[in-house]
């Protein structure tokens, strides 16, 4: 079936560093992608998105292209904050939202 | 504009008992699907509604059901809890029918404590 496998956390950097999650998937078909973001207490939030391929998805300084060639969407962000810091979760969507596991980023001063 | 707004924030519940838990959807959204995230997991898809009926439902037994009301607001039904049940459970609203970009907004979500 439908599957999402996100590279395993925490992730640490320090401030301004350069941030890379990876995202790969496996689907049928041609799925819409989704990065969202938890942060703590919170429900989540739609960070970015792209629905077919080469598509890049932007927001606040973050960018993920789609690569149907290599099946991932890795985010990046070339220089993070510490109020970045969360939880980021990679999705897919063909008849419905499949998620990866999460990814912990903590950004320290 | 109200977003997706969720009730109660938690709840504690001891094995054996039912639950259910509330969900409004954001203002102009038709579709409410509901998810299961246990700690440190992400998100597991359990059912979707709309026209007040399940459209789509993910691989979870019968003590999982709802309710979609025409208001398309919507309830989540737990019977017979167990431990493995104690989770956060998020509300999302969309719009049907889906465009390839399909779209998502989550609500904060309930957290479900089953002692």
């Amino acid at each position: 079936g439908d599957s999402v496998t996100q590279m395993e956390g925490p992730v640490t950097l320090s401030e301004e560093a350069f941030l890379t999650i990876n995202c790969t998937y496996t689907a049928t078909g041609y799925p819409s992608l989704f990065w969202y973001v938890q942060y703590p207490g919170e429900g989540l939030q739609l960070l970015l998105k792209a629905t077919k391929a080469d598509d890049k998805g932007s927001n606040k300084g973050f960018e993920a292209t789609y690569r149907k060639e290599t099946t991932s969407f890795h985010l990046e962000k070339g220089s993070v904050q510490v109020s970045d810091s969360a939880v980021y979760f990679c999705a897919l969507h063909t008849d419905k939202l499949i998620f990866g596991t999460g990814t912990r980023l903590q950004v320290f001063p | 504009d109200a977003g997706v707004t969720q009730s109660p924030t938690h709840l504690i519940k001891t094995r054996g008992q039912q639950v259910t838990l509330r969900c409004s959807p954001k203002s102009g959204h038709d579709t409410v699907s509901w998810y299961q995230q246990a700690l440190g997991q992400g998100p597991q898809f359990i059912f979707q509604y709309y026209e007040e009926e399940e459209r789509q439902r993910g691989n979870f037994p019968d003590r999982f059901s709802g309710h979609q009301f025409p208001n398309y607001s919507s309830e989540l039904n737990v019977n017979a809890l167990l431990l493995g049940d104690s989770a956060l459970y998020l509300c999302a609203s969309s719009l049907l029918p889906p465009s390839y970009s399909y779209e998502q907004y989550f609500g904060p979500g309930t957290r479900l404590t089953v002692t």
